[in-house]
């Protein structure tokens, strides 16, 4: 059973408009969440991570925003770009569940120009 | 700038054979983890290490086992290779605990 799920598996945008992906998650027991980025052929590569302490985090066009009482969190893009289209994963990791981190299927993002 | 490579891009191995894929690292960092991404699936954990000689397993650890000799790397070692490990096997490092995993760029690994 997924701990992290990101339920939609393609999302299309219109450049310049926001873009908002969705990660839920089951155990109460995660701290802290990590938004990846990845093309294809390559690794992941970090974007942005909240703490289970706040409710926001901001980094230039990214935005995080964590509903910890619905268990959910957001990634807002704004404006969205054509390099913005990658697979985007969700992550998370809990104090109680070890060093690793637990990732969602990933949601493919398409920048349309 | 931190740096995770692993040892090929791709990789074309039979059924059976020993396969064995090398991380390293050079940021001093503690953790290292192995895993692998299909489709629909996301990132799935193998096998991480936070020290030199220790391991623990992941989520998938069936027919796979590690090596961590230097706190710089971290090996993933198919013992004998099947079809159903065709996949991408990611390799990442992370400081501590607290702080995100970077990761290496990946190992299309294809066993026929």
């Amino acid at each position: 059973d997924q701990q992290v799920k990101q339920n939609s598996p393609s999302l299309s945008v219109q450049e310049g408009r926001i873009s908002i992906l969705n990660c839920d998650y089951t155990n109460s027991m995660f701290d802290y969440f990590l938004w990846y980025k990845k093309y294809p052929a390559e690794g992941p590569t970090f974007l942005i991570s909240i703490s289970s302490i706040k409710d926001k985090n901001e980094d230039g066009r990214f935005t995080v925003f964590l509903n910890k009482s619905a268990k959910h969190l957001s990634l807002h893009i704004v404006p969205s770009q054509p390099g913005d289209s990658a697979v985007y994963f969700c992550a998370a990791r809990g104090y109680n569940y070890g060093q690793n981190f637990v990732f969602g299927p990933g949601t493919r993002l398409s920048v349309l120009p | 700038d931190v740096k995770v490579t692993q040892s090929s891009r791709y990789l074309v191995k039979r059924t059976g054979e020993k396969v064995f894929l090398e991380c390293v690292q050079d940021m001093d960092h503690e953790n290292m983890f192995w895993y692998r991404q299909d489709p629909g699936l996301g990132l799935r954990l193998i096998y991480f290490s936070y020290d030199v000689k220790m391991k623990e397993k992941g989520d998938i650890p069936e027919g796979y086992s590690v090596s961590r000799e230097k706190k710089e790397r971290f090996s993933l070692i198919l013992e004998s290779a099947s079809t159903n490990q065709t996949s991408m096997y990611l390799c990442a490092s992370s400081l501590t605990s607290n702080t995100e995993a970077f990761f290496g760029q990946g190992t299309r690994l294809t066993v026929v």
